[in-house]
């Protein structure tokens, strides 16, 4: 079977200091991988998406970024928070191809004081 | 324009009360997939079905049931016999053909199921 992880589950961070926050998948090859924020009492907002190693889709511009260095691993980083980037951070994965459905991770809450 | 609508913000039922979620979707696409998910208190999105735009007929998944109209492109879901477990969050959302990469999720609907 297949599982997400994400770490770490939450996070407080100073304004201006650097963020690196993990999704791995387990139990998948060459999956579709999604970060997501949802602000407090908000709906979801899609940040990035990959179809592939080294593949990054960024859909909103902003002070944040995405890799995928291995397959099944994908790191969303900032190199300074702001106030604004507090919220809570979904990792999702498809299979690819037509099977469209994602499967989220437990998230990261982060707190940018 | 916004292609996954939930106009319900929040719902507040008291328990064994019927609810139902309204969710309405705008596509241009012929193919297309509708989703539920839940998220509870503790944030985790669960997934809870998945409709394609061919398959009309009605689901029922225990006290779960889900009404797909696409002659009014509307797929609510209706909770039976709530329970305060039902408490959560639900999302709606909406995968097209020519975008197959990317679900287009509502705003949410917030239930409060009251004992």
């Amino acid at each position: 079977s297949q599982t997400i992880h994400q770490w770490p589950a939450t996070l407080v961070q100073p304004v201006g200091s650097p963020l690196s926050l993990e999704c791995t998948v387990e139990g998948t090859s060459n999956p579709n991988l999604y970060w997501y924020r949802q602000a407090a009492g908000r709906g979801l907002q899609l940040l990035f998406y990959s179809v592939g190693i080294g593949q990054i889709s960024s859909e909103v511009p902003q002070n944040l970024s995405a890799s995928r260095p291995q397959d099944r691993q994908f790191i969303l980083s900032s190199k300074k928070l702001l106030l604004s980037d507090s919220g809570f951070y979904l990792c999702a994965w498809t299979r690819g191809g037509d099977e469209e459905t994602q499967y989220f991770g437990p998230g990261t809450r982060l707190l940018v004081l | 324009a916004q292609k996954v609508t939930q106009a319900q913000t929040e719902i507040s039922v008291v328990e064994k009360e019927d609810v139902t979620l309204d969710c309405v979707y705008e596509t241009r696409d012929t193919t297309y997939y509708l989703f539920w998910y839940k998220q509870p208190p503790s944030g985790e999105l669960v997934f809870l079905i998945r409709r394609n735009s061919f398959d009309e007929q009605n689901e029922i998944s225990g006290r779960y049931s889900w009404n797909f109209q696409k002659s009014t492109s509307s797929f609510n879901f209706t909770i039976t016999a709530s329970q305060v477990v039902d408490s959560a969050v639900y999302f709606c959302a909406l995968s097209e053909e020519t975008s197959y990469d990317k679900v287009i999720f509502g705003p949410g609907t917030s239930l409060s199921v009251i004992p």
